[in-house]
């Protein structure tokens, strides 16, 4: 069962353009929700991270915005470059599932010239 | 450091044959995690240890897996009879300490391929 859904799975954006990723949740008792960034042949890194205590962060061009009573959260990619082409995943974990993480599928980004 | 160490990087077997994954943790980590990746399932957990104890093993698919973690820079994931559907990329991931809200870090994955 997939505790954390993500959308989309594919994403084009052109370079300077703004790229949005969302995902949702339905385990209130998660209380870290990071964003994991891959390249092909690469294992997963960290890329920003939230708790449900502040409603957005925000790390140079990558955001982070929180909806408790939703349960969704959304990384924004600002001025989008070639560079940040890559697979993004959202993840959420709690402690009282120990704090092994729950990823969503991934969003497939290219960034156009 | 190195980071999270992982070998081997490819490794291709025939259905049937044992297949040993290894992993060895950022020095310092207290936790170390497996995890499978595959197109239809995404991420997901395998096992993961606290302290060379395993804490959690449900995500293990069945008895044909296994994990160990003898000391706490070396961990095994052990796939025997391995099958065609075992094909995936197995990460492992350490972090520091316990608790929730620690960034994993993961290693470069053995891409497995079973014929």
């Amino acid at each position: 069962q997939q505790q954390v859904k993500q959308s989309p799975q594919s994403l084009i954006v052109q370079k300077g353009g703004i790229s949005i990723i969302n995902c949702a949740y339905e385990n209130t008792a998660f209380d870290y929700f990071p964003w994991y960034q891959q390249f092909p042949g690469k294992g997963p890194a960290l890329l920003i991270a939230i708790r449900p205590d502040v409603s957005e962060k925000k790390e140079g061009r990558f955001t982070i915005s929180f909806n408790k009573s939703a349960k969704q959260f959304s990384l924004h990619i600002m001025d989008s470059q070639p560079g940040d082409s890559a697979t993004y995943f959202c993840a959420a974990s709690g402690t009282n599932s120990g704090y092994a993480l729950n990823f969503g599928k991934g969003t497939s980004l290219l960034v156009t010239p | 450091d190195a980071g999270v160490i992982q070998s081997p990087r490819h490794e291709v077997t025939e259905m049937g044959q044992e297949v040993t994954l290894r992993c060895k943790p950022i020095s310092g980590h207290n936790s170390l995690f497996w995890y499978r990746q595959t197109m239809m399932r995404g991420l997901e957990l395998l096992i993961y240890f606290n302290n060379n104890v395993p804490i959690d093993d449900s995500g293990m698919p069945e008895d044909r897996f296994s994990a160990k973690m003898p000391n706490a820079s070396f961990s095994t994931l052990k796939i025997q009879p391995s099958e065609p559907r075992d094909s995936a990329v197995y990460f492992c991931a350490s972090s520091p300490t316990s608790g929730s809200g620690k960034t994993q870090y993961f290693g470069p994955g053995t891409r497995l391929l079973v014929l």
